[in-house]
């Protein structure tokens, strides 16, 4: 079975302060890596996936994640985060084959200015 | 285009009524996922739809929950006999084919059981 796990239920950071949400996922096959992002009172939306090749993958609001094999790893950074970055941040795998997400708790990211 | 939507946003209703759940996924994706999001239980998967069949139903947390796909498009998630521990968000998502791993989420229906 797979399963995912989000090392911080809540983080809070200062307005332009670089930022990292962890994502440890545990797994005996190989699998895809997805983060999803929720803002406030919206619906859960894709911020940017690993399905293969390069394993520093980028979203176009300035989100990366690394796929780490040996660590089993797929934490979510930024160099430099804004207000409008407030939000809910899920990390989930699908098995090869599989379509079917697995979630993380989610870790509540608060930008202050 | 219109995206995944969901109807209603939102639903109270007294323990031991039966509830519906729409969903309209997005125009042409074949693929249809059922998620619920708790407090206690965060985000977890329910049943996938490939087409009208079920090949994935193994989410689902009792046979109080049932749900259908017709037309390879609207889906419904039936609860019946509702428990207070069923309140939760429901959210839908669809994909343009099986194997593809990008899912459109709609805005959730927030049920309520009293």
């Amino acid at each position: 079975a797979q399963s995912v796990t989000q090392l911080d239920s809540q983080v809070p950071v200062f307005e332009e302060a670089p930022v990292e949400l962890r994502c440890n996922y545990s797994s005996s096959v190989s699998v895809y890596l997805f983060w999803y992002v929720q803002y406030p009172n919206q619906g859960l939306q894709l911020l940017l996936k690993y399905l293969s090749g390069s394993t520093l993958v980028e979203s176009i609001n300035g989100f990366e994640a690394e796929f780490n094999k040996s660590q089993t790893s797929f934490h979510l950074r930024k160099p430099s985060v804004h207000i409008s970055d407030t939000a809910e941040y899920f990390c989930a795998v699908s098995v090869r084959g599989y379509n079917k997400l697995i979630f993380g708790a989610g870790t509540r990211l608060a930008v202050h200015p | 285009g219109a995206g995944v939507s969901q109807s209603p946003s939102n639903k109270v209703t007294e323990k031991g009524k039966d509830v519906e759940l729409r969903c309209d996924p997005i125009s042409g994706h074949t693929a249809l996922y059922w998620y619920r999001q708790s407090l206690g239980q965060g985000l977890e998967f329910l049943i996938y739809f490939q087409g009208n069949s079920a090949p994935d139903k193994s989410g689902l947390p009792s046979d109080r929950f049932s749900a259908e796909r017709t037309g390879g498009s609207v889906s419904t998630l039936t609860i019946q006999r509702t428990q207070q521990e069923d309140s939760a968000v429901y959210l839908c998502a669809s994909s343009f084919t099986q194997s593809s791993y990008e899912q459109y989420f709609g805005p959730g229906t927030r049920l309520t059981v009293t």
